[in-house]
């Protein structure tokens, strides 16, 4: 079955250093993959996806992951945290090739200190 | 555009009872889908529709949830009888129909609390 992992349930930095933010998937072919984030009381948001186009791909608030293949890994990166990055992190498979049924990790709980 | 709308926003029954949520999705959507998020867990689908139709209820526990899409515009997901282990965020997400990468948009969530 296709699945995600989300390597750390919490990650702590402080507002203006990198944020790196774990994801290795399982899948038997090449996945769409996706990371989504959810803020205290708010729906989730889709942040950026991969769907076999470009391995680096850049998202929403300066996010952005890099498939690859040779790890399976889909880690989402930001250069500079801010305050308002604070939330929930999904890394999410698509694990059915041309399906709509996604399948969420655990999630990432992302801390910004001041 | 008006997003995906959810109600009511928190909930709190005591086991045994009954409990239904409602969700009005993006307007024009096809496709509807019903996610549990249990505390500390990623969402995990419930049951998702194409209009009026049912086209994945895999893990939907049966026995004691129900959900419905007559005009395949609103939904309703129902619980009778509730469990303990039913406390979680009932999350409804809507998306156009065709096109394999058309995003999923989520509504805020329900937040259930069974006692």
């Amino acid at each position: 079955a296709q699945s995600v992992t989300q390597l750390d349930s919490h990650v702590s930095v402080s507002e203006g250093t990198p944020v790196l933010l774990r994801c290795n998937y399982s899948s038997s072919y090449s996945p769409s993959l996706f990371w989504y984030v959810q803020h205290p009381n708010k729906g989730l948001q889709l942040l950026l996806k991969y769907t076999s186009a470009a391995t680096l791909v850049k998202g929403i608030n300066g996010f952005e992951a890099e498939f690859k293949k040779s790890e399976t890994s889909f880690h989402l990166t930001k250069p500079s945290a801010h305050m308002s990055d604070a939330a929930e992190y999904f890394c999410v498979v698509r694990p059915i090739q041309g399906a709509q049924k996604l399948v969420f990790g655990q999630g990432t709980r992302l801390t910004i200190n001041p | 555009e008006a997003g995906v709308a959810q109600s009511p926003r928190y909930k709190i029954i005591e086991k045994r009872q009954s409990v239904a949520f409602w969700c009005n999705p993006i307007s024009g959507h096809a496709t509807l889908y019903w996610y549990q998020q249990i505390l500390g867990q990623g969402p995990k689908l419930l049951i998702q529709f194409q209009n009026n139709g049912v086209v994945d209820d895999s893990q939907l526990p049966k026995d004691r949830f129900s959900a419905e899409r007559l005009k395949g515009v609103d939904s309703t997901l129902k619980i009778q009888p509730a469990k303990l282990e039913d406390s979680a965020v009932y999350l409804c997400a809507s998306r156009l129909a065709g096109g394999v990468d058309n995003e999923q948009f989520f509504g805020p969530g329900t937040r259930l609390t069974v006692l």
